[in-house]
């Protein structure tokens, strides 16, 4: 079966560069979670999208941004990237949201950002 | 708002060793609880869920119960393998009297190690 597919798996970057991560959700989910893991952290929330539109938002710094394009793929854009951005970014996705929602994520295996 | 605690780790067991993680949480409504397990250098893998009181999760083995008296939702496993040496994230989401979005809030995380 399909799974959720990041890319790319591994990016290493500067201070104050940019970089930009894409997700590919399950065939009809219709929704995408953005999740930040740092070293020998729990997974934290930063942004969900449902139907294209911004559903929730965590502890996403203002220097990320993120979008759901009509395709139901996810991009995260981090700017002015800082040595703290380095982690694991892991996307989800569910079918629905809230009450119309499965309750059920499902991840991909995630993107390693490094920055040097 | 919502909130997940887990025992720390790690914990080391020995092969066919019984193996219980607690986790607790805190939340308003009724939420669906999950157990998901991240093996080394890869993401996370739903394990098993329960969506409402008294619903028994289970999978390869483990199981967890949904217990809203005690907001308990501990993992067990009865002969564990060392194949199941992985991190152990309990999480939970937003029931769906609450309305509120499916993202998944995480405790911290049980690094288990199973040694022969």
């Amino acid at each position: 079966a399909a799974g959720v597919i990041q890319s790319p798996r591994h990016l290493i970057k500067e201070k104050r560069e940019t970089a930009t991560l894409k997700c590919y959700p399950i065939p009809r989910h219709d929704t995408v979670y953005w999740y930040q893991q740092g070293p020998g952290q729990d997974p934290q929330f930063l942004i969900s999208f449902y139907e294209k539109m911004q559903s929730d938002k965590g502890s996403i710094p203002d220097r990320f941004s993120a979008q759901q394009f009509s395709d139901y793929h996810s991009e995260l854009n981090m700017s002015s990237l800082e040595l703290g951005d380095s982690a694991l970014y892991f996307c989800a996705s569910s079918h629905g949201w809230g009450r119309r929602g499965t309750g059920e994520l499902f991840f991909g295996e995630g993107s390693r950002l490094t920055v040097l | 708002g919502n909130s997940v605690t887990q025992m720390e780790g790690p914990v080391t067991l020995s092969e066919e060793a019984f193996l219980t993680i607690n986790c607790t949480y805190t939340a308003t409504g009724y939420p669906s609880l999950f157990w998901y397990v991240q093996y080394p250098g890869e993401g996370l893998q739903l394990l098993l869920k329960a969506t409402k009181a008294d619903d028994k999760g289970s999978n390869k083995g483990f199981e967890a119960t949904y217990r809203k008296e005690t907001t308990s939702f501990h993992l067990e496993k009865g002969s564990v393998q060392v194949s199941d040496s992985a991190v152990y994230f309990c999480a939970l989401s937003g029931g769906y009297d609450t309305g509120t979005a499916s993202k998944l809030t995480f405790g911290t995380g049980t690094r288990l190690q199973v040694t022969l």
